[in-house]
């Protein structure tokens, strides 16, 4: 497609289940990120991925996060034994390259944790 | 560290009215990128312009405006004559000039426009 999509659009989980979260980037594009956004606050970074390889997970909250990029292109954002503080949405954002500025960001996936 | 501030929670207007959207950022670094992104109520954010911090001209597209001033380390945005589709939530983000370096965004200005 021409944008990044995400998957699913709506997520509901009940405390303890495991959830995979799919990002579908721009075709082409190298470098794709993952943002939580929590409610009334702006996007704060998860983690990067240059084509397959991981280069920054600092901003993954803890140990029940992952994420991978097999083949360096669709993404997914994992989080094991969901918390209720986990309720966000999910935003997948993809660039050309490495030093190319702009993101590109998918319409994310909003996550709720009852 | 790098931060973003965007004072303004909410904004309200009328139709036609102009607004500025402000933006003060943080940095330390001296090669820097500043974004502005536009989120509707469909939630997914719209790129709207980039900026470097070595060109400090001004930019207008179309009924919007951007004034970036590295003296006050402002980076505020102005919508002309604003339209009902004006209304969102704004970002401001900065990113430092470092391959997959992630955007720093503000907590945005949620602007909403009347007819």
């Amino acid at each position: 497609g021409a944008g990044v999509s995400q998957s699913p659009r709506y997520k509901v989980a009940k405390r303890g289940q495991d959830v995979a979260l799919r990002c579908d980037p721009i075709s082409g594009h190298v470098s794709l990120f993952w943002y939580q956004q929590a409610l009334g606050q702006g996007p704060e970074f998860l983690t990067y991925f240059q084509n397959e390889a991981q280069l920054d997970k600092s901003g993954l909250p803890s140990d029940r996060f992952f994420a991978e990029r097999p083949e360096g292109s669709v993404s997914t954002l994992k989080i094991q034994r969901t918390q209720q503080e986990d309720s966000a949405v999910y935003l997948c954002a993809s660039s050309l390259g490495p030093f190319t500025y702009e993101q590109y960001f998918g319409p994310g996936t909003r996550l709720t944790v009852t | 560290a790098q931060k973003v501030t965007q004072a303004q929670t909410e904004i309200s207007v009328v139709e036609k009215e102009d607004v500025t959207l402000d933006c003060v950022y943080e940095t330390r670094d001296t090669t820097y990128y500043l974004f502005w992104y536009k989120q509707p109520p469909s939630g997914e954010l719209v790129f709207l312009i980039r900026r470097n911090s070595f060109d400090e001209q001004n930019e207008i597209s179309g009924r919007y405006s951007w004034n970036f001033q590295k003296s006050t380390s402002s980076f505020n945005f102005t919508i002309t004559a604003s339209q009902v589709v004006d209304s969102a939530v704004y970002f401001c983000a900065l990113t430092l000039n470092q391959a997959g370096t992630a955007l720093i965004f503000g907590k945005g200005t949620t602007l909403s426009v009347s007819s």
